[in-house]
């Protein structure tokens, strides 16, 4: 069964552009969750899709949202990029659907490095 | 609001020392999830084990044995007879959805070094 898989691995941007970060959950998974990890703030939720709909936002500015497909991918967009949203974004995917399916393992895919210059 | 805590920044040991990493969380709901994650040099998180509020029963996996106690709201991770391939960073997450939303709140992670 293949894993969680992130697009691109690595990505260098410059100050002012935009990014779209793509996310293929496990085969069967619904559930998308994206995650911020930066040295300074460690991991961070971001936000968590499931059947097209956003369920759940962590506290990011606007700048950050997301999206997700009738095939479970998912794809994230940071506009106006800046210094501070170099990090490692990690992808993690779930069934996402029952009575405690919030306890459910998360399977996290590779990460996309993201370097904002 | 939750809250994930792992006080030790960093740990040292040489190969075979037994080491314990430490996690205390904070929450104000009565059903939640206890997570431990792996994340080795490549990035990727491993998921270890989980625990829901009822179940305080410690587990082993083979050389790794968790102790889940709700009166400390500790959930401490041992890992015995260390070897140099559990040289990685340790995350200690809460979950407090019941039923939908996934959403983990984690702890800012233990970096273990085996030595060898």
């Amino acid at each position: 069964k293949a894993g969680v898989t992130q697009t691109p691995r690595y990505l260098i941007k410059t100050r002012g552009q935009q990014v779209t970060l793509s996310c293929s959950p496990i085969s069967g998974h619904r559930s998308v969750s994206w995650y911020q990890q930066t040295p300074g703030q460690g991991l961070q939720f971001l936000f968590e899709y499931f059947s097209e709909t956003q369920r759940n936002k962590g506290n990011f500015p606007g700048r950050f949202s997301g999206r997700q497909f009738s095939n479970s991918r998912s794809e994230m967009n940071v506009s106006t990029l800046e210094l501070g949203d170099s990090a490692l974004y990690l992808c993690a995917s779930t069934r996402g659907a029952g009575l405690g399916s919030g306890g459910n393992e998360q399977f996290f895919g590779p990460g996309t490095r993201l370097t904002v210059l | 609001a939750q809250k994930v805590t792992q006080a030790q920044t960093e740990i040292s040991v040489v190969e075979k020392e037994d080491v314990t990493l430490d996690c205390v969380y904070e929450t104000r709901d009565t059903t939640y999830y206890l997570f431990w994650y792996k994340q080795p040099p490549s990035g990727e998180l491993v998921f270890l084990i989980r625990r829901n509020s009822f179940d305080e029963q410690n587990e082993i996996s083979g050389r790794y044995s968790w102790n889940f106690q709700k009166s400390t709201s500790s959930f401490n991770f041992t890992i015995t007879a260390s070897q140099v391939v559990d040289s990685a960073v340790y995350f200690c997450a809460l979950s407090e959805s019941i039923q939908g939303a996934q959403k983990l709140v984690f702890g800012q992670g233990t970096r273990l070094t085996i030595n060898p």
